[in-house]
């Protein structure tokens, strides 16, 4: 079956700039996952979704930052007023929790580059 | 401190050798889980191999296994006769608190694994 996508798989925008990140997760999955992966690091948590709900977003890094899942499904990250240092990879994540240990399947990611 | 450390940055290994993968994780919950994942040039994390905390057993996965050392804080990958395609970048995870709780995995830095023909 399909996998988690992404899009745009690039995206380059300017300093200042609003955009916008969509993840669409495996078909029944109920749970979503987005992380930050800058140059040479691993994946750092942002946001976890529960259906519609954000269940724990303490990993976004400031109110620049925001996501949303209107219909439990497909999720879009969205980002104000970009910097530079937002600039990284946003990698999108799902799970259907329904056994453990509970697998968070990976999309390709989205590379963001803030001019 | 680091919730999770994995020291070796680059390791290159002949082809069908083994090779261990370090990580060491720092956590108070007595309930946790350890993920490995591998990351290919495409960018893509695949899931390799879990360990739970309280599993007594080290999980095996075909050619993957891990060395769980409950109280060294340690939980190496092992990739047995190692392949041209096992190059890659590879993490290892950590989930505090038990399963179906606190979904969030903390990440290590990696290990950039070079598999030499």
């Amino acid at each position: 079956g399909a996998g988690v996508s992404q899009t745009p798989s690039n995206k380059v925008t300017e300093k200042g700039k609003y955009v916008e990140l969509r993840c669409d997760p495996i078909s029944g999955h109920t749970a979503l996952y987005w992380y930050r992966q800058s140059l040479g690091q691993g994946p750092e948590f942002l946001i976890y979704f529960q259906g519609t709900g954000a269940a724990d977003d303490s990993g976004l890094p400031n109110d620049r930052f925001f996501a949303v899942r209107p219909e439990g499904s497909v999720s879009t990250l969205k980002i104000q007023r970009t910097e530079r240092g937002d600039s990284a990879v946003y990698l999108c994540a799902s799970s259907n929790r329904d056994r453990s240990p509970n697998e968070q399947f990976f999309g390709p990611g989205t590379r963001l580059t803030v001019l | 401190a680091q919730k999770i450390t994995q020291t070796q940055p680059g390791m290159f290994v002949q082809e069908k050798e083994a090779v261990t993968l370090d990580c060491t994780y720092d956590t108070s919950d007595q309930s946790y889980g350890l993920f490995w994942y591998k990351q290919p040039s495409s960018g893509e994390m695949i899931f390799l191999i879990y360990q739970g905390s309280y599993d007594e057993q080290n999980a095996t996965e075909g050619r993957y296994s891990l060395n769980f050392q409950k109280a060294r804080k340690s939980a190496n990958l092992v990739i047995s006769a190692s392949q041209l395609g096992d190059s890659a970048m590879y993490f290892c995870a950590m989930r505090e608190g038990p399963d179906f709780g606190n979904e969030k995995l903390t990440f290590g830095t990696g290990t950039r694994l070079t598999i030499i023909p």
